[in-house]
C-alpha cells in the first residue's frame, strides 16, 4: 500500500531563509509520481511542482525546488528566499501507476514565515 | 478554462439530515476524487472515479455516504443521515491521465457543517 510521511507539524523560518519541509514515501509500484500542494488560509490546494519517479533531474518551479533521493524514499520540497505569502499548509502527495493511480496525501506541515 | 465546480461552498445543517455535495469536473478530465479535509485526519480520500467508473470506495467512512458520477461532467457525494462528525470540508478534484504532469485540480470545497 501506498504511503506518505511528514514529520514535521509545524515550523517558523524567518523572511528570506530557505526552507526545507520534509516528506518521505513508501510504494510498491515502480512507477509514481510525487506532488507539492500549498493551502493558504482561505483553504483552496495550489499545485506547487511534481516529480515523475523516471525523472533523472530534480524538478523546479520558480522559487521550489523538490529535492528527490529516490533510494531514500524521500522528496523533500525546497523553498528559496521565503516570504510571507509563504505562510500556508503545505502538502505532499504521492501518485501511483497505473496498478494504483489514486492520489493519496500526507498530514501536511504548517509553515509560518516570520517577519 | 473553468476549475473544478463544487457546490454548495459552505452548508449548516442538522443532525439526521440529507447533505448532497455536487461537484463539476473540468471538461476532458476521467478522474474524479472527492477528498474530506479535517484538523485531526487531515486529507482523506474518499472515492475516486475512472471514465465514471468508481475504482476505489475503501475510504468511504461508513454506509451513510455514498457517491455516484452519471456522467463526465458531474458528480454527488450523498450523506445520509448526517451526523456532528461528519462536519469537515469536502473536496472533489479531476485529473487526466495523459496530461503532464499527472497532477489533480481541486475545486473550492464545500464547507459542510452538521449541527
Amino acid at each position: 500500500a501506498q504511503k506518505i510521511t511528514q514529520t514535521q507539524p509545524g515550523m517558523f523560518v524567518q523572511e528570506k531563509e530557505a526552507v526545507t519541509l520534509d516528506c518521505t514515501y513508501d510504494t510498491s509500484d515502480p512507477s509514481y509520481g510525487l506532488f507539492w500542494y500549498k493551502q493558504p488560509s482561505s483553504g483552496e490546494m495550489i499545485f506547487l511542482i511534481y516529480q515523475g519517479s523516471y525523472d533523472q533531474q530534480n524538478a523546479t518551479e520558480g522559487r521550489y525546488s523538490l529535492n528527490f533521493q529516490k533510494a531514500r524514499k524521500s522528496a523533500n520540497l525546497v523553498i528559496s528566499a521565503s516570504q510571507l505569502g509563504d505562510s500556508a499548509m503545505y502538502f505532499c502527495a504521492m501518485r501511483g501507476g497505473l496498478r494504483d493511480d489514486k492520489i493519496i496525501f500526507g498530514k501536511g506541515t504548517r509553515l509560518h514565515i516570520l517577519p | 478554462d473553468a476549475g473544478v465546480i463544487q457546490s454548495p461552498r459552505h452548508e449548516v445543517t442538522e443532525m439526521g439530515q440529507e447533505v448532497t455535495l455536487r461537484c463539476k469536473p473540468i471538461s476532458g478530465h476521467d478522474y474524479l476524487f472527492w477528498y474530506r479535509q479535517t484538523m485531526m485526519r487531515g486529507l482523506e480520500l474518499l472515492i475516486y472515479f475512472n471514465n465514471n467508473v468508481p475504482i476505489d470506495d475503501s475510504g468511504m467512512p461508513e454506509d451513510r455516504f455514498s457517491a455516484k458520477m452519471p456522467n463526465a461532467s458531474f458528480s454527488t457525494l450523498k450523506i445520509q443521515p448526517s451526523e456532528p462528525r461528519d462536519s469537515a470540508v469536502y473536496f472533489c478534484a479531476s485529473s487526466h491521465r495523459g496530461t503532464s504532469p499527472n497532477t489533480i485540480y481541486f475545486g473550492e470545497g464545500s464547507w459542510l457543517t452538521v449541527v
